[in-house]
């Protein structure tokens, strides 16, 4: 299995704050990955990336950036935190090969006042 | 509509049970399909993937019905630590994972 890391697991901030998430993984996979978690919504993506030079968009990507700063790192960022952003926020990583199943961090706790 | 939907459960079965959770999903050019279980406040975990030809993990059964753009899961002779949200995934051509909202099995003694 991918060892993703995310950093940090539980923050609180304030309206306004600009929040950055990290995360790694050990194993080299190309494809990473932000999506976040709302009760009764599921898991909704933010942002992926297939390669260093390669960023997409997903369905919830306004009022979020992210950087691939090398093919083991991919951070996400909010630039000015507001009060909906409370969620919890999960990096994955694709092997791209066979089933091509997802394997997740343990995901970022994250409160906006 | 959403592309993944789910039962909305939550399912409370016994100890012992049989229960059966249905999935069906909208963008027919889907290619991977998943069965993912998550536990109160931790990540996802792949339970499964689901082949056309249905397969079987122990007391996990997945089918996939690509006519009807159906996936099921069965699980006998449920157990308390199977009590969680299972997550219906589905992968299309673009490698983009689009998740169902999930639906909460608890398994009672």
């Amino acid at each position: 299995d991918a060892d993703v890391t995310q950093t940090p697991r539980n923050r609180i901030t304030k309206t306004g704050k600009r929040i950055m998430l990290e995360c790694s993984q050990t194993k080299g996979h190309d494809r990473m990955y932000w999506y976040r978690q709302d009760p009764g919504l599921g898991l909704r993506l933010i942002y992926y990336s297939f390669d260093v030079k390669d960023i997409n968009k997903g369905e919830i990507s306004d009022g979020y950036s992210v950087s691939r700063q090398a093919q083991a790192k991919f951070s996400l960022s909010l630039e000015s935190a507001i009060p909906n952003q409370t969620a919890l926020y999960f990096c994955a990583v694709n092997t791209g090969t066979g089933a091509g199943e997802l394997f997740f961090g343990e995901g970022s706790r994250l409160t906006v006042l | 509509r959403k592309e993944v939907e789910q039962d909305p459960g939550p399912f409370n079965v016994p100890e012992g049970a049989t229960v059966a959770f249905n999935c069906t999903y909208s963008n027919s050019a889907s290619q991977s399909f998943f069965w993912y279980r998550q536990d109160c406040r931790k990540e996802p975990k792949l339970l499964m993937s689901v082949y056309s030809s249905g397969n079987e993990d122990g007391r996990f059964t997945a089918q996939l019905n690509r006519a009807s753009q159906y996936i099921s899961l069965l699980i006998r002779d449920s157990k308390l630590s199977d009590s969680a949200t299972y997550l219906c995934v589905v992968k299309d051509y673009g490698q983009n994972f689009v998740f169902g909202p999930g639906t909460r099995l608890s398994v009672l003694p």
